[in-house]
């Protein structure tokens, strides 16, 4: 069964660090590109960032780039997201999600939420 | 990037009905659009890949159709369970993957 689970969320001051981590087990992690996707409370889904495969390859929405970096870690099935200069605007629910065959999130984690409040 | 606008924002019809929800973008996707449904609480789910299939253990009442510019979902029959907000994605041109604002589907 192919599962997600997200952790590392929690309250930071603005301005302030966190890294959230999304563990993947029930397929070959190593196969797949993976996103972050995220949600403000009571508004709609957002592509924050994106990870090839191998993670040669990465991508970032222009609301966090220069602040955030996606990385993977193949030999512990394990995707990252180092946030940084967290800003109010950045609290949300985040969820990793598989990119399938189809090209679609086929799999999501049940989201981690982000707090950012002095 | 391409701007994906969902209509209606909210659709009140009842059990056994039929729905019809609408996704424009603001320039030719091909048929690489997505449909997710979402439940309160829950990480949203994939229906429909590339327009028109369903993902792995969809129902048949759902279905998508469209190309290019204008998609529509559709529940042939609503049950209890479907009433839910709905997402459409573009995955065509990008970054970024652009989603639209949604649609929620209550119960009248």
């Amino acid at each position: 069964e192919v599962q997600l689970v997200e952790s590392g969320g929690g309250l930071v001051q603005p301005g302030g660090s966190l890294r959230l981590s999304c563990a993947a087990s029930g397929f070959t992690f190593s196969s797949y590109a993976m996103h972050w996707v995220r949600q403000a409370p009571g508004k709609g889904l957002e592509y924050v960032s994106a990870i090839s495969s191998n993670g040669g390859s990465t991508y970032y929405a222009n609301s966090v780039k220069g602040r955030f970096t996606i990385s993977r870690d193949n030999s512990k099935n394990t995707l990252y997201l180092q946030m940084g200069s967290l800003r109010g605007e950045d609290m949300a629910v985040y969820y990793c999600a598989r990119v399938g065959g189809s090209g679609s999130h086929d799999y999501w984690g049940q989201g981690t939420l982000v707090t950012v409040s002095s | 990037e391409i701007v994906l606008t969902q209509s209606p924002a909210t659709l009140s019809l009842s059990p056994g009905e039929r729905a019809t929800l609408s996704c424009r973008a603001s320039q030719s996707v091909s048929s690489y659009l997505a449909w997710y449904q979402q439940k309160p609480g829950q990480a949203p789910r994939l229906l429909i890949y590339d327009a028109s299939n369903r993902a792995t253990g969809i129902p048949a009442r759902f279905s998508g159709g469209g190309s290019g510019t204008d998609f529509t979902l559709t529940i042939s029959s609503l049950e209890p369970e479907d009433f839910a907000v709905y997402y459409c994605q573009q995955r065509s041109n990008w970054p970024p993957i652009t989603f639209g604002q949604g649609t929620r589907l209550e119960i009248k």
